[in-house]
């Protein structure tokens, strides 16, 4: 089993429409939740970060934490051509600051 | 405020020879992490630099090695390069356990 597990995609959406981004982990102690946006050629940036089980907001994404199920979401709202990327689920590992990341959901938001 | 820098953009290598890769961390971080994304993955923990020491390492074998001097900056050095050490080289810094952030990484092609 992996340790940090996504649909690798492509999740196709129209404009407009929420898009609903999914990751499980498998490392119970864990505490901390990134989600990383990476476009194609570039680095991953950091959109959300989460650490308390329910929902996170900033703007039109919201990041949903569920300790008990060891699941992690990324909704996206209104969803933007620009939007299309890939999405790296991240959650820390051990005491330190060690990152441990899923492959990656390619998401495409055609107009 | 200087972001998370790399040096350097691209770089091509023969099989067996060495590289040597740079990162300047954000302006008042002190950590540096080193990633390895190969295509279609997501980025795999190389190790961590803290006071100059690795604090941590990934699974990766000895001819991976890494510095970090006293204004925080940090080197990879990977030795008798493969094939399969073609990647992107990502850094990501941080301080202590806040998030981490990345450079715009180096692309190593080893032919």
């Amino acid at each position: 089993q992996k340790e940090v597990e996504q649909n690798s995609g492509p999740l196709s959406v129209p404009e407009g429409a929420i898009a609903s981004l999914n990751c499980t982990y498998s490392d119970r102690v864990s505490q901390s939740f990134f989600w990383y946006r990476q476009y194609s050629g570039k680095s991953p940036e950091l959109i959300m970060s989460i650490y308390s089980n329910g929902d996170k907001e900033d703007g039109r994404f919201t990041a949903q934490l569920n300790k008990a199920s060891q699941y992690v979401s990324l909704l996206i709202r209104d969803s933007q051509p620009s939007d299309s990327a890939t999405y790296l689920c991240a959650v820390k590992s051990g005491g330190y600051n060690k990152l441990i990341f899923g492959a990656g959901t390619r998401l495409a938001v055609h107009p | 405020d200087a972001g998370v820098t790399q040096s350097p953009t691209h770089l091509i290598k023969t099989r067996g020879q060495q590289v040597t890769l740079r990162c300047s961390p954000k302006s008042g971080h002190d950590t540096v992490s080193w990633y390895q994304q190969a295509l279609g993955q997501g980025p795999q923990f190389i190790f961590q630099y803290y006071e100059e020491e690795e604090r941590q390492r990934g699974n990766f074998p000895d001819r991976f090695s890494g510095h970090q001097f006293p204004n925080y900056s940090s080197e990879l050095n990977v030795n008798a390069l493969l094939l399969g050490d073609s990647a992107l080289y990502l850094c990501a810094s941080s301080s202590r356990a806040t998030e981490q952030y990345f450079g715009p990484g180096t692309r190593l092609t080893v032919t």
